[in-house]
């Protein structure tokens, strides 16, 4: 199957910081990724879904100022957390698909904000 | 997207087989079944498809009732690393406009013990 990695794969900040997460599609074109976030015990909620060389497209209720999505390239989506606050540590977890493939999930990005 | 309903824990025995339900009763024609689990702390694993027709690849199996409300996923000889959360999701087909977009619901916590 196709490979998706993430990075950092877990990364601690303080709050009031900005921090990027990488989302890779490594042997496939990802023209569509798809960013969600999990908190402890409860299931994955999409967060937004971005399309290569667009705007992404947030779901309701997510702030789109806060959470900066970048899709510049066919393998590379990025999701920036700007001014974290202790609230926003999740676990953010991305996907990707491309033509003809299925959804691909990325392993996950631990985030704790102090 | 259909909703689905599945029973929030399971418990089987290592080296028996897993059956795991899933309640969609408002699937429309063109909406897929997929199933995903996902191991603790890790990103979530496509299982397997199906749109009518029983499906079987080397993970598992999926048999889908002839009015299509409801399935059940095979895992045919549960190992401890089977032990996860799997998600039963029914997707619009290709083409669709929310195509891609999968809502995970709570999902079935699979124990198998020793």
């Amino acid at each position: 199957g196709a490979v998706v990695s993430q990075h950092p794969s877990w990364v601690i900040c303080k709050s009031g910081t900005s921090v990027k997460i990488e989302c890779r599609s490594l042997d496939f074109q990802a023209t569509t990724m798809f960013w969600y976030r999990q908190f402890p015990k409860q299931s994955l909620m999409l967060m937004a879904t971005s399309n290569e060389g667009s705007k992404a497209t947030y779901e309701q209720g997510v702030e789109k100022d806060k959470f900066l999505i970048n899709h510049a390239s066919l393998t590379l989506s990025t999701l920036t957390v700007t001014s974290a606050h202790p609230e926003d540590s999740s676990f953010y977890i991305c996907s990707a698909s491309g033509p003809g493939t299925g959804q691909f999930f990325g392993p996950g990005t631990r985030l704790t904000v102090l | 997207d259909a909703k689905t309903t599945q029973p929030t824990s399971m418990d089987c025995a290592e080296g028996r087989a897993a059956n795991l339900p899933c309640n969609h009763s408002t699937i429309s024609g063109n909406e897929y079944v997929y199933w995903y689990r996902q191991i603790h702390s890790q990103g979530p694993q496509y299982i397997i498809h199906g749109l009518k027709n029983n499906e079987t690849n080397e993970m598992a199996s999926l048999i889908i009732t002839e009015d299509r409300k409801s399935s059940t996923l095979i895992l045919p000889h549960a190992t401890l690393r089977d032990t996860a959360v799997y998600y039963c999701i029914v997707r619009v087909a290709p083409g669709g406009t929310s195509y891609g977009k999968l809502t995970f619901g709570q999902g079935t916590i699979l124990t198998v013990h020793p």
